[in-house]
């Protein structure tokens, strides 16, 4: 069984620049939850997706958005990029009960 | 508002000692827990989960942890580490009652000494 996939690995972009990031989640997962991480926040939430609708949502600025698709496919866009949105993105896939599984996160370094 | 508290950023062990991390939550409802381990890089590897019932929960990589609502902890123990062990983990707790949202601790470094 396939894990949670994230592409692309790595990115760098330039401030002022939108970056769109991808998450394929583990098949038959219908949830889909995007997390920050950085050396000084930690692990934040950022939001949840389930059968395409966002069910929760994180502190984050407008410029953080995500969608999900039919195929429980998500990505989540980051406009006007800053600084300070360096960090590792981390999607986690889950089905109920069975817990949250992770993928290896997209490194994105904006300078 | 919640909250996972792990109050060691460091903790330095010798190969083949055992092992004990802290988590402590502040959580309005009932919560479910688990104890992610990260290596350098890399995503999180989920090693167990509490959801209900038997409040002692195995994990893989021989780790356990045990859930004590009276004392809001859930401390992740090994009884002997190993030098590949080494990494960062993480205790998260979440809750039906908010989503499928999880509150992370702020990490414990784990070194292992030969």
């Amino acid at each position: 069984k396939a894990g949670v996939t994230q592409t692309p690995r790595y990115l760098i972009k330039t401030r002022g620049q939108q970056v769109t990031l991808s998450c394929s989640p583990i098949s038959g997962h219908r949830s889909v939850s995007w997390y920050q991480q950085t050396p000084g926040q930690g692990l934040q939430f950022l939001f949840e997706y389930f059968s395409e609708t966002q069910r929760n949502k994180g502190n984050f600025p407008g410029r953080f958005s995500g969608r999900q698709f039919s195929n429980s496919r998500s990505e989540m866009n980051v406009s006007t990029l800053e600084l300070g949105d360096s960090a590792l993105y981390l999607c986690a896939s889950s089905a109920g009960s069975s817990g949250y599984t992770f993928g290896s996160g997209t490194r994105l370094t904006v300078v | 508002a919640q909250s996972v508290t792990q109050p060691d950023i460091h903790i330095t062990v010798s190969e083949g000692a055992s092992l004990e991390l802290r988590c402590n939550y502040s959580y309005g409802a009932t919560p479910y827990l688990f104890w992610y381990v990260q290596s350098p890089g890399q995503g999180l590897q989920l090693l167990l989960k509490y959801f209900s019932g038997d409040t002692l929960v195995q994990g893989i990589k021989g780790f356990e942890a045990e859930f004590k609502r009276s004392q809001s902890s859930f401390n992740l123990r090994k009884p002997s580490v190993h030098w590949s062990d080494a990494a960062e983990y993480f205790c998260a707790v979440g809750s039906m009652e908010y989503g499928n949202k999880l509150v992370f601790g702020a990490g414990t470094i784990l070194r292992v000494k030969s």
